[in-house]
């Protein structure tokens, strides 16, 4: 059985400083990672995807991939209030296929508090 | 912005009865997607659509649960006789490539009592 893993939280941060949020996976071949941001009673909007080791930035947000340790993270700077929610890791099993299925970790909750 | 729209947001049904979940991908979009989220745990794959053909199900998608694209537009899901266990959010997707990241729909909050 293919997991992702994270934990729950809740991870609380002040305004201004970088959370960091972790997830680990546990299928060798996966190729694609994806971060989600998912508000309370919410649908999980996209914030990042990553595909190679290393960093990948985008505004406040830096995705880091080490498939040798097969370890995504997220971080944050500048957080705000407006990021306080759940953070979902997403690991995309091809299973031989282009179909993407996406194998979602249990989330992280992150709390900015001002 | 594209989205993808879903109707109804809340849908109550008894127990054995059947409900449908509807929803329009992205126009553009060639993969579609059901994922459940029952209150308080984890997105679950449900099934993924593709060239008019289911391409990969989960466990969770037995033969209470079936797909169509009835036209260019629409994509369901239906429930034949729901169970207690059915209530959860039910989040369609799609995507214009397998591997793309998705864009969900707001959900279809489903109750069955």
């Amino acid at each position: 059985q293919k997991e992702v893993e994270q934990n729950s939280g809740p991870l609380s941060v002040p305004e201004g400083a970088i959370a960091s949020l972790n997830c680990t996976y546990s299928d060798r071949v996966s190729q694609s990672f994806f971060w989600y941001r998912q508000y309370s009673g919410k649908s999980p909007e996209l914030i990042m995807s990553i595909y190679s080791n290393g960093d990948k930035e985008d505004g406040r947000f830096t995705a880091q991939l080490n498939k040798a340790s097969q370890y995504v993270s997220l971080l944050i700077r500048d957080s705000q209030p407006s990021d306080s929610a759940t953070y979902l890791c997403a690991d995309r099993n091809a299973g031989g296929t282009s179909y993407g299925k996406l194998t979602f970790g249990q989330g992280t909750i992150l709390t900015v508090h001002p | 912005e594209p989205e993808v729209t879903q109707t109804p947001s809340h849908q109550v049904t008894q127990m054995g009865q059947e409900v449908i979940l509807r929803c329009v991908p992205i126009s553009n979009h060639l993969y579609f997607y059901w994922y459940r989220q029952i209150l308080g745990q984890k997105v679950e794959f449900l099934v993924s659509f593709y060239n008019n053909e289911i391409s990969e199900k989960s466990e969770i998608f037995d033969d209470q649960f079936s797909v169509e694209r009835p036209d260019g537009s629409n994509f369901t899901l239906k429930i034949r006789s729901t169970k207690l266990e059915d209530s959860a959010m039910y989040f369609c997707a799609s995507s214009q490539q397998g591997s793309d990241g998705y864009t969900f729909g707001s959900g279809t909050r489903l109750t069955v009592v």
